[in-house]
């Protein structure tokens, strides 16, 4: 399985944009990139997956470099209820016949009020 | 609220003991997936069934079983339980219908074993 790197921690400020950054430079061709979050104390939350074209909805965007070896999630403004433990995995469903998620490290995003 | 529902949400045994994790999918969704997640190993994917057939196994330990029943609850049974095994243990669901559904996850069950 094509693999992501990401950092371990980052913080941001409540209110102000945050970018988490996810490498994912070995990426196939049919890898779909999927984010999703876990809070404390809950299950993982999907948050937005993509292919190749940035993609928005009601809780982030996501911005895919053009050769789409690296992804971005945007977080517009955030708030003290997004921190948490956010995952980029990549899911291709041509090599994945159970389609499952598989999940790395993940970034710890710490919100500062 | 994911829509999924587990049960018990905690569990505390003695080793050597066995359990039974319940999990309902949401409404309407065909798959199930069983997780398990430690301090020092991360979320790892155990078991997957679809419409109460097998689809796919992770590391799941040979002590470990599970099956998904006709009204798609499933349940992950855990046998001659050791220490290692204290984990939280996630359910999530999808519809199986696409292969980009996103996977909803329960609130997990937490098992102590003592």
């Amino acid at each position: 399985d094509a693999k992501t790197t990401q950092p371990n921690s980052m913080e941001s400020n409540e209110e102000e944009p945050v970018h988490l950054p996810c490498n994912h430079s070995t990426i196939s061709g049919t890898d779909y990139i999927h984010w999703y979050r876990q809070l404390p104390s809950q299950g993982p939350e999907y948050v937005i997956h993509g292919l190749t074209s940035n993609v928005n909805n009601r809780m982030a965007s996501l911005a895919i470099a053009e050769d789409r070896k690296s992804s971005t999630l945007i977080l517009h403004r955030a708030t003290l209820r997004d921190a948490a433990v956010y995952y980029c995995i990549l899911r291709d469903p041509l090599n994945n016949a159970g389609n499952m998620l598989t999940f790395g490290g993940g970034t710890r995003l710490m919100v500062k009020p | 609220d994911s829509g999924v529902t587990q049960t018990p949400k905690h569990l505390i045994t003695a080793t050597g003991q066995r359990v039974t994790l319940r999990c309902s999918p949401r409404s309407g969704d065909l798959s199930v997936y069983w997780y398990q997640q430690s301090l020092d190993q991360g979320l790892q994917f155990l078991i997957q069934y679809y419409n109460g057939e097998e689809r796919a196994k992770g590391n799941i330990l040979e002590r470990f079983s599970a099956q998904q029943f006709p009204d798609l609850h499933s349940e992950l049974n855990l046998s001659s339980l050791e220490l290692g095994d204290s984990a939280l243990y996630f359910c999530a669901s999808s519809s199986g219908q696409l292969y980009n559904s996103p996977l909803h996850f329960g609130n997990g069950t937490r098992l102590t074993v003592t």
